[in-house]
């Protein structure tokens, strides 16, 4: 499987508090995406980074990308009990087609 | 609202019978897919379509067909469901090399 892997598998902190989660991937990509699924819902886009750019923002959140390392990473600053979901990355390969292989994903719980 | 529509939400299928699992979206997207959720194995793709009139087979395909009926409407047959195809399947549509919208997903459960 060419899958990326998310790290951690799940994180619990405090609202207030900013959440980090990372993303390693194995193949040349077009682009990648952050995704959230809040329980039992379908997912959310959130982000996209093209594999020219190295940092965006959007609001609350920040991405990263490397692709000498091949990972990235997501920052959700001061985050709120609302932010509970887990959170995919995504990589997209295969020209115009914009296929997506997603990662297992991290489990974030805010704590009120 | 605009978005990606799909039905049913949950369907309990026997061991070998066949249903249809309808997918239709209102954005004018031209690639449709479909994926599954399993625990622990984040979601993998089934089938994709580029454009109306094209499909293609992803990571899992065997045991299931697709239909891309038109530009809007993306459906995931299975012929001869079986245990291990017990999910949640999500459609998604999105326009090239952009973001994709999903559905609510699918939840099926072969006895």
């Amino acid at each position: 499987s060419q899958q990326g892997e998310e790290d951690p598998q799940a994180l619990s902190i405090q609202e207030g508090e900013n959440a980090t989660m990372n993303c390693s991937y194995k193949t040349s990509i077009n682009n990648l995406q952050w995704y959230r699924q809040n329980s039992g819902r379908g997912l959310v886009h959130l982000i996209l980074i093209r594999s020219n750019e190295r940092e965006k923002h959007s609001g609350r959140l920040r991405v990263t990308l490397d692709t000498s390392k091949k990972s990235s990473s997501l920052l959700i600053t001061a985050s709120r009990a609302a932010d509970t979901a887990s959170y995919f990355c995504a990589t997209a390969y295969g020209g115009a087609t914009n296929k997506l292989i997603f990662g297992t994903g991290t489990l974030l719980a805010v704590q009120p | 609202n605009a978005g990606v529509t799909q039905t049913p939400k949950f369907q309990v299928l026997k061991t070998g019978q066949s249903m249809t699992l309808q997918c239709a979206q209102d954005m004018n997207h031209n690639s449709m897919y479909w994926y599954r959720q399993d625990p622990g194995m984040g979601l993998r793709l089934i089938y994709y379509s580029a454009s109306e009139g094209t499909t293609d087979k992803g990571e899992v395909p065997n045991g299931y067909n697709v239909s891309r009926l038109n530009k809007r409407e993306f459906s995931l047959r299975l012929e001869s469901a079986a245990p291990s195809q017990t999910s949640v399947y999500f459609c998604a549509s999105s326009p090239d090399r952009y973001g994709y919208t999903f559905g609510s997903g699918t939840r099926l459960t072969v006895v």
